[in-house]
């Protein structure tokens, strides 16, 4: 029973460039979330997604930033036109009931 | 103890002792409380959790203590070994979302 899975685990953008961060749930996990990492920060909230819905994306910027999680395949976050202050590590998590978030291993974004 | 926004909190403890990493929640109506471990380069890891109706929980070598009067929790590890090296994080769930603490860096000195 694979975690949750995600890819790349490393990625360097140039700015100005498209950023997609791909999370697959563990089986049977129908919540995805979506937090993001600054060095030596906690994990900050950014959206909180079922199968084809988003249930509360309080926590994402308003602008350059988009999630999905459609009916088949796995979630993406989208970041468009990158800049340095994105460079972060970003961690998806999944759960069965919406509580109890098994993480995945990360994507480490680097702009230059 | 960690609280959202200031510089990582650090604890070094020797081999074989017991730590005791705290951390004060924010919000009064929280229901749920987890304990993350996040070793170097690697996602969060489940270590135990706790409801707001209980205000003690064991594990293997690992206790929770919940405090609701002061919004207080605490995450006791028991004969501390090196692979226990890592930054621990507590969550509070709070309408079905969960608010992170900063964290605290737990050292082990073999």
């Amino acid at each position: 029973n694979a975690g949750v899975m995600q890819n790349p685990r490393h990625l360097v953008r140039r700015r100005g460039q498209e950023a997609r961060l791909r999370c697959s749930p563990m089986k049977g996990h129908s919540h995805v979330y979506w937090y993001r990492q600054l060095p030596e920060e906690g994990l900050k909230f950014m959206v909180y997604l079922q199968k084809e819905n988003i249930i509360d994306e309080s926590g994402m910027p308003k602008e350059r930033f988009s999630a999905e999680f459609p009916k088949e395949g796995p979630s993406i976050l989208r970041i468009q036109q990158v800049v340095r202050g994105d460079s972060a590590a970003y961690f998806c998590a999944s759960s069965r009931t919406g509580e109890g978030h098994t993480f995945g291993s990360g994507t480490r974004l680097t702009v230059v | 103890g960690e609280s959202v926004g200031l510089h990582l909190p650090t604890l070094s403890v020797q081999e074989g002792d017991n730590s005791i990493i705290n951390c004060a929640y924010s919000n009064s109506a929280s229901d749920y409380f987890i304990w993350y471990k996040q070793e170097s380069g690697k996602g969060p890891q489940f270590i135990i959790d706790i409801r707001s109706n209980m205000d003690k929980r064991q594990g293997q070598r690992v206790t929770v203590l919940l405090n609701k009067t002061v919004k207080h929790l605490s995450l006791q590890i028991a004969a501390t070994q090196p692979g226990d090296s890592a930054v621990y994080f507590c969550a509070e769930n709070f309408l079905n979302q969960f608010y992170f603490g900063t964290g605290t860096s737990l050292t082990v000195i073999p």
